[in-house]
């Protein structure tokens, strides 16, 4: 069953604002991935953060974890139309040979 | 390294035949994982892979089979195809054998399969 679940569903923004989508998931975890799938392709991965990690930057990217409350946000500032992608969490297990957990995913539009 | 790569890119069966989707990985990478996407339905595993000889099963194993004979090919094949199968499966691969170590996983382009 899916572990992390994705708030908002979708979200419509203009180019140059702030994009900023959440995960929540329900099990201990080791890590948080955030992948992008532009449409009609694979999946794409963006960014990893630890479960003893807080928050992580990469370009416009900036991702938190928050363990007490099981959950975890992406932001992407001063986005473009080419953001413009389904945004997916996965979470990797505390322990066990449990594979990563996909969300269902954000999907972004970002209007020009 | 061509990375992932998965054929057919698209397929079209009759209910009832069988077929075997192709997934391949040139980064000696020892993880290897079947997914399938719906709409709203994001990706479920359908099978996974820690090792040459080594499978398991995801969330949703009904109606398919796998096997791992050699680090580089993790083949999905549909045993007797169904219309509740049309969808589009990714396979995707990770360094790791262990998921609970922090690697990213590499996706192939997908295979968009429709069962009539």
């Amino acid at each position: 069953s899916q572990q992390g679940e994705e708030d908002p569903q979708a979200l419509s923004i203009q180019e140059g604002e702030n994009a900023t989508m959440n995960c929540s998931y329900k099990t201990s975890i080791n890590n948080l991935q955030w992948y992008r799938q532009n449409s009609g392709r694979g999946l794409v991965h963006l960014i990893l953060i630890r479960s003893n990690e807080r928050e992580k930057h990469s370009g416009r990217l900036r991702v938190t974890l928050d363990t007490s409350k099981k959950s975890s946000s992406l932001l992407i500032t001063a986005s473009r139309a080419a953001d413009t992608a389904s945004y997916f969490c996965a979470t990797g297990p505390h322990s066990g040979n449990t594979p990563l957990v996909f969300g269902k995913g954000t999907r972004l539009s970002v209007i020009a | 390294n061509a990375g992932v790569t998965q054929t057919p890119k698209f397929q079209v069966l009759k209910t009832g035949q069988s077929m075997t989707l192709q997934c391949a990985q040139d980064m000696n990478h020892e993880y290897m994982s079947w997914y399938r996407q719906d709409p709203g339905m994001g990706l479920r595993l359908i099978h996974y892979s820690v090792g040459a000889g080594i499978t398991d099963q995801g969330e949703v194993p009904n109606g398919y089979n796998v096997s791992r004979s050699t680090t580089e090919d993790f083949p999905l094949r549909l045993l007797s195809a169904a219309p509740s199968q049309t969808s589009v499966y990714f396979c995707a691969s990770s360094y790791s054998r262990r998921p609970t170590d922090s690697y990213e996983q590499y996706f192939g382009p997908g295979t968009r399969l429709t069962v009539t």
